[in-house]
């Protein structure tokens, strides 16, 4: 596609739900990335893809989130058992290779935990 | 480790007046820059970027950014704001690794 897809772009879970957000990148794109946006923050990195290998999960800030490319375009973050804590803006980006090229953004999805 | 310093966290100015959002990082190799702009519900749109070569970078609607190495400074600077200008900005550096590190961001209010 033209831009990188989000979906949903606004959640409301309650507390101890799963949810699942989507991400649709740049056709093509090798690199895809997950941030966190707390509110008045900037992003915070959490995971990383080249094409379907996760190739960096060090920011996941714990067990109960669980990201995925199986056929190295779309990817899904999950989170199980949902916290408050957890409310924020989650964005995917994605870039053409490996290397230290631009990132282009999806419009993110907005996490709210009641 | 990298890490990102955007000292003011709003920044308030009239409008066609002259603005710098300052952006100072920490790294012990190599840098390449980016500003971000985040307008309201949307999401980051690239403003410009350092990779290498000139150190002062320009982008399509009047922003400027330059690359001071021995300041480890990547501020960012516009002669005359517009209304339009209102948003959140945000500086990044990646040392070639995979993730981008954000800083956490000026939000410029143009006031008329």
């Amino acid at each position: 596609g033209a831009g990188v897809s989000q979906s949903p772009r606004y959640k409301v879970a309650k507390r101890g739900q799963d949810v699942a957000l989507r991400c649709d990148p740049i056709s093509g794109h090798v690199s895809l990335f997950w941030y966190q946006q707390a509110l008045g923050q900037g992003p915070e990195f959490l995971t990383y893809f080249q094409n379907e290998a996760q190739l960096d999960k060090s920011g996941l800030p714990s067990d109960r989130f669980f990201a995925e490319r199986p056929e190295g375009s779309v990817s899904t973050l999950k989170i199980q058992r949902t916290q408050q804590e957890d409310s924020a803006v989650y964005l995917c980006a994605s870039k053409e290779g490996a290397g230290a090229n631009v990132l282009t953004f999806g419009a993110g999805s907005r996490l709210t935990v009641l | 480790a990298q890490s990102v310093t955007q000292l003011d966290s709003q920044v308030p100015v009239f409008e066609e007046a002259p603005v710098e959002l300052r952006c100072n990082y920490s790294s012990s190799v190599s840098v390449y820059l980016f500003w971000y702009v985040q307008y309201p519900n949307q999401g980051l749109q690239l403003l410009l970027k350092y990779l290498s070569g000139s150190t002062l970078v320009e982008s399509i609607n009047g922003f400027e950014a330059e690359f001071n190495k021995s300041q480890t400074s990547f501020h960012l600077r516009k002669p005359s704001v517009h209304i339009s200008d209102t948003a959140e900005y945000f500086c990044a550096v990646n040392t070639g690794r995979r993730a981008l590190t954000f800083g956490s961001g000026t939000r410029l209010q143009v006031q008329p």
